[in-house]
């Protein structure tokens, strides 16, 4: 089963930032958390990962609280190319399987 | 670029058939996997391989098998389509060495079985 809790569903205002949340309470200590998503008609696509630290890059930034029970993505100016489904993966530790929930579908409107 | 490619994207079969989806990569990857994606539950892992002629189980392995004889290419196979197979089925590679390296999508292949 999936580790993680999110919204199943957002809008955001094109230009504005996407906050997208992510509850994953039973996170172990050696577990990071990763970011997927898909647009419609495509595979899933990488976006970023963590594991205690706040992490940046090209496309987004990765929020983990102290207790790492929860974190948020943020997509600092979102276009309407960013409408896609989001996923939120605690990665399981010593494999490469990635658990998928459902995701976010995040939509982004002119 | 990273790519990778599935033989189809999209394929209608009759229940009973053997299936092959195939999954090629291009970027020297030791790790394949195949999953399957349903509304409501998001992605499933199938089966996944770490080198060649090696795979292991993921959590809904009934129904499929899979073949990897060659680094770049694996195979999923059904080898009697039913109607709770329809379904849309997604390859990734991943190289070792990092288990936190990630994993590359293709485009997915959206079987229908009738």
């Amino acid at each position: 089963d999936a580790k993680t809790t999110q919204p199943p569903s957002m809008d955001c205002a094109e230009g504005r930032a996407a906050n997208l949340p992510c509850n994953h309470s039973t996170i172990s200590g050696n577990e990071y958390v990763y970011w997927y998503r898909q647009i419609h008609s495509q595979g899933p696509q990488y976006i970023i990962h963590g594991l205690k630290n706040n992490e940046t890059n090209e496309m987004a930034s990765l929020i983990i609280t102290e207790d790492r029970k929860s974190s948020t993505l943020i997509l600092p100016h979102a276009t309407l190319r960013d409408t896609a489904v989001y996923y939120c993966i605690v990665r399981e530790y010593n494999t490469d399987k990635l658990i998928f929930g459902t995701g976010t579908r995040l939509q982004v409107f002119p | 670029d990273v790519k990778v490619t599935q033989s189809s994207r999209y394929l209608v079969k009759r229940t009973g058939e053997k299936v092959f989806l195939e999954c090629v990569q291009d970027m020297d990857h030791e790790n394949m996997f195949w999953y399957r994606q349903d509304p409501g539950l998001g992605l499933r892992l199938i089966y996944f391989s770490y080198d060649v002629k090696m795979k292991e189980k993921g959590d809904i392995p009934e129904g499929y098998s899979v073949s990897r004889e060659k680094k770049e290419r694996f195979s999923l196979i059904l080898e009697s389509a039913s109607t709770n197979q329809t379904s849309m089925y997604l390859c990734a590679s991943a190289s070792s060495g990092s288990l936190m390296n990630e994993q590359f999508f293709g485009p997915g292949t959206r079987l229908t079985v009738l």
